[in-house]
């Protein structure tokens, strides 16, 4: 069963602009990710953060991570058109080893 | 590094038949295997895990005698569809993790049975 839950479930905005996804989950986790998927296509690893700490960033991408809300978000800034993807979220939970569980997905659509 | 393959892409298949979907870790040993299931504008659900040489560990609500999965080797499992029926079409993804336990995913493959 799914773990997380992401809002929103679609998100369109303009190049440049900033877009913010967040996802729940409900159980302890070891580390949280985040994946891009183009249409069709399979998971691209965007990046991971360890359940002890807060926030990262890689490019143009800021995950912040708060274990005691049981919530992650995903910045993408000075967004592209090539953006353009659904974005999912997933645990490895502490008591399941490297299981990951995905959560429901954002659709960003980036307008040119 | 960490290339993981699946073959076929995509496949067409009749009501009935059962196919098989590859799934290969090109440049590392894959100890663990995982198989998921993705339908139109949902997320990945996990179908099943598997190590190799050792029978796949299904999640609730996933038949293993119509999803079998044979992990005979470190670079190679395979997921198959018996008496595939047209609920069965959807988008298959396996994933391999190695020592690390990092998983890698691969491309996917689009099952339609008509």
């Amino acid at each position: 069963s799914q773990q997380g839950e992401e809002d929103p479930q679609a998100l369109s905005i303009q190049e440049g602009e900033n877009a913010t996804m967040n996802c729940s989950y409900k159980t302890s986790i070891n580390n949280l990710q985040w994946y891009r998927q183009n249409s069709g296509r399979g998971l691209v690893h965007l990046i991971l953060i360890r359940s002890n700490e807060r926030e990262k960033h890689s490019g143009r991408l800021r995950v912040t991570l708060d274990t005691s809300k049981k919530s992650s978000s995903l910045l993408i800034t000075a967004s592209r058109a090539a953006d353009t993807a659904s974005y999912f979220c997933a645990t490895d939970r502490s008591n399941a080893g490297n299981m990951l569980t995905f959560g429901g997905g954002t659709r960003l659509m980036v307008k040119p | 590094g960490a290339v993981v393959s699946q073959h076929p892409s995509w496949v067409i298949c009749k009501s009935g038949t059962s196919v098989k979907i590859e799934c290969r870790s090109l440049d590392f040993q894959a100890t663990t295997m995982f198989w998921y299931r993705q339908f139109p504008k949902q997320s990945l659900m996990l179908m099943a895990t598997s190590n190799e040489g050792s029978k796949a560990t299904y999640e609730q609500g996933v038949e293993k005698d119509k999803f079998l999965i044979n992990h005979a080797s470190l670079t190679l499992s395979t997921l198959t569809v018996t008496s595939a029926h047209p609920e069965d079409s959807s988008f298959y993804i396996c994933s391999a993790s190695d020592w690390t336990d990092e998983q890698y995913f691969g491309p996917g493959t689009r099952l339609t049975v008509t």
